[in-house]
This record gives structure tokens, C-alpha cells and sequence, in this order.
């Protein structure tokens, strides 16, 4: 079974700073990957996700995060972080297109003034 | 444009006591999905419905059961709750696109 590890649970950052939100995943099959934020007390939403093709993949809202297979890894980035970015972040996985996601503990990022 | 829509939001239960959360998507998705969220611990899958009929066990089902009521609602009951099921509860539905769209969340307290 698939599994995803963020081994970051806090990350404080000041404003205008670059970040780098880590996750591994483990599976024996290839996988489809996927970064979802979550705001105080709404939903999550999809920020980003890797299908296919390029590696590195990016959001509308300045995010990246490349998928390297080697590694299992899938990091979010960020060169420049705004106070509006304060969320938790989870990633996830899902084996079939569509169905069966796993998702990561989280890790809650605190943009600093 | 509603999407995900969950009730109750908030619900404070003593143990013993059964409810229902209710859910409805108004995507036209066929997949559709009950988490919930505890702090330190992400999402973790209580059941899923592949499609309109058919329901199955995700990675936390002891305590719960799912009805599919047809494509748009998928209800989620604790028969008899118990303290270890105070969560924040979530619906979700999916297409074949690999997005999953989240409703807002129920917050359930079992006393």
C-alpha cells in the first residue's frame, strides 16, 4: 500500500522568503501526485498536481513542486511566501486516476510579518 | 455554484447517540468520499462510493456506515457514537480529472 510522509509538521517562514514544503511517498507502482491547501476552517482545495509529462508543475498562484521518481519526492516551492500563503498543505497520492487518494499528515505554514 | 455542500457544520453528540451527515454534490461526479481529519494524523478514509450503488471501506471504517442515495447525496451515520469519533468530518467528490473537491467540513464532539 501506498503511504506519504511530510516530515515537517511546522514551518514558520517571514514574508517574502522562499519555502520548500517536503513530501515523500512510498509505492510500488507508478502514482499521480497532488498538493492540496487548507485555509482556518474551510475545505481543502486543489493547489497543484503532477498526471504526467513535465515534472515540474506549477499553480496559478506562484507554487511549484517537481516529482522526482528516483527520490519519491514531490516538494512544494515558493520563491517568495505572502502573509495570505498562512495554510496547512497536504499532499497526496492516488494510485488509480481519480479514486483512492492518500493523503500526508500535513504541515502548517506560518507566514511571519 | 455550490459543489460540495455538508450538514450539519457543527454537532455536539453524548456517547450513545446516533446521527447522520448528510452530503451533496452538484458536479455530476460519480465518485464520491467521507474523510476525517484529526490533528497530526491528515485525512484518513472512513468510506467511498466508486459510483451511484455501490459503497466500500476506506482505512478507518469501525463505528460508520454509508448510503449512497443516488449520485448527487452520499450520507454518512454513527450509530452510536463514541468519544474516539470527535473529528472534523469531510465530503468529497471526484471525477476523472484527479481533483477532489472538498466540502467545508462538519465538526462533530462526542461527550
Amino acid at each position: 500500500a501506498q503511504s506519504v510522509t511530510q516530515l515537517d509538521s511546522q514551518v514558520p517562514v517571514f514574508e517574502e522568503a522562499p519555502v520548500e514544503l517536503r513530501c515523500n511517498y512510498s509505492s510500488s507502482v507508478s502514482v499521480y501526485l497532488f498538493w492540496y491547501v487548507q485555509y482556518p476552517n474551510q475545505g481543502l482545495q486543489l493547489l497543484l498536481k503532477y498526471l504526467s509529462g513535465s515534472t515540474l508543475v506549477e499553480s496559478i498562484n506562484g507554487f511549484e513542486a517537481e516529482f522526482n521518481k528516483s527520490q519519491t519526492s514531490f516538494h512544494l516551492r515558493k520563491p517568495s511566501v505572502h502573509i495570505s500563503d498562512t495554510a496547512e498543505y497536504f499532499c497526496a497520492v492516488s494510485l488509480f486516476y481519480g479514486q483512492n487518494f492518500v493523503f500526508g499528515p500535513g504541515t502548517r505554514l506560518s507566514v511571519l510579518p | 455554484n455550490a459543489g460540495v455542500t455538508q450538514t450539519p457544520k457543527f454537532q455536539v453528540l453524548k456517547t450513545g447517540q446516533s446521527m447522520t451527515l448528510q452530503c451533496a454534490q452538484d458536479m455530476n461526479h460519480n465518485s464520491m468520499y467521507w474523510y476525517r481529519q484529526d490533528p497530526g494524523m491528515g485525512l484518513r478514509l472512513i468510506y467511498y462510493s466508486a459510483s451511484e450503488g455501490t459503497t466500500d471501506k476506506g482505512e478507518v471504517p469501525n463505528g460508520y456506515n454509508v448510503s449512497r442515495l443516488n449520485k448527487r447525496e452520499f450520507s454518512l451515520r454513527l450509530e452510536s457514537a463514541a468519544p474516539s469519533q470527535t473529528s472534523v468530518y469531510f465530503c468529497a467528490s471526484s471525477d476523472l480529472t484527479g481533483e477532489l473537491f472538498f466540502g467545508e467540513g462538519s465538526r462533530l464532539t462526542v461527550l
